[in-house]
């Protein structure tokens, strides 16, 4: 699997339920970002989790880091309708010169 | 705070004509800008860094020639599509790194879609 690669690559709930997405990655990182994209538009940065921390909120987002995994998640609770969107994570590994690898993203839709 | 901004946010050009992306940091300045692309359901691909008063870094098959960068100032970084194919009609995002931004949080542009005829 590439680094940064998320699961499910499609998640379709009704709005109030709470959404989880997954991210792996295989290189040590020194930390790991969460972004959405709506269709067409540029990205938004959500939550930066750094490697040293395990977990992070933010509103209704729950990210958390699990370094001896190699993995995050990213659970956004009581969804809308206006979070349907893509949603990627991002790594900043070591030694990369702040370059970030994304994975192929999470396309979640949430029904009114 | 932190906005980033590209222009244009749509163009349709002609095959072989050359077209120019602007990215600006509104309110910080950057110390670095990255280029990425991305194809339809896709992932964003980096294709270069760009480090202001330096020449881009561009990634392994990334042709330096045709997509010419420049970072003039803190706050602007060009993107140059040479030379314009059909295969060239893409996504182009650009982003920021903020000089102060200890943890490498970076700040995307709305994006630049290319149509090339």
């Amino acid at each position: 699997s590439q680094q940064g690669e998320e699961d499910p690559q499609a998640l379709s709930i009704q709005e109030g339920e709470n959404a989880t997405m997954n991210c792996s990655y295989k290189t040590s990182i020194n930390n790991l970002q969460w972004y959405r994209q709506n269709s067409g538009r540029g990205l938004v940065h959500l939550i930066l989790i750094r490697s040293n921390e395990r977990e992070k909120h933010s509103g209704r987002l729950r990210v958390t880091l699990d370094t001896s995994k190699k993995s995050s998640s990213l659970l956004i609770t009581a969804s809308r309708a206006a979070d349907t969107a893509s949603y990627f994570c991002a790594t900043d590994a070591r030694g990369s010169n702040y370059k970030l690898t994304f994975g192929k993203g999470t396309l979640l839709t949430v029904n009114p | 705070g932190a906005v980033v901004s590209q222009h244009p946010s749509r163009v349709i050009c002609k095959s072989g004509t050359s077209v120019k992306i602007e990215c600006r940091s509104l309110d910080f300045q950057a110390t670095t800008m990255f280029w990425y692309r991305q194809f339809p359901k896709k992932s964003l691909m980096l294709m270069a860094t760009s480090n202001e008063g330096s020449k881009a870094t561009y990634e392994q098959g990334v042709e330096k020639d045709k997509f010419l960068i420049n970072h003039a100032s803190l706050t602007l970084s060009t993107l140059t599509v040479t030379s314009a194919h059909p295969e060239d009609s893409s996504f182009y995002i650009c982003s920021a790194r903020t000089r102060e931004g200890a943890y490498n949080e970076q700040f995307f542009g709305p994006g630049t879609r290319l149509t090339v005829l």
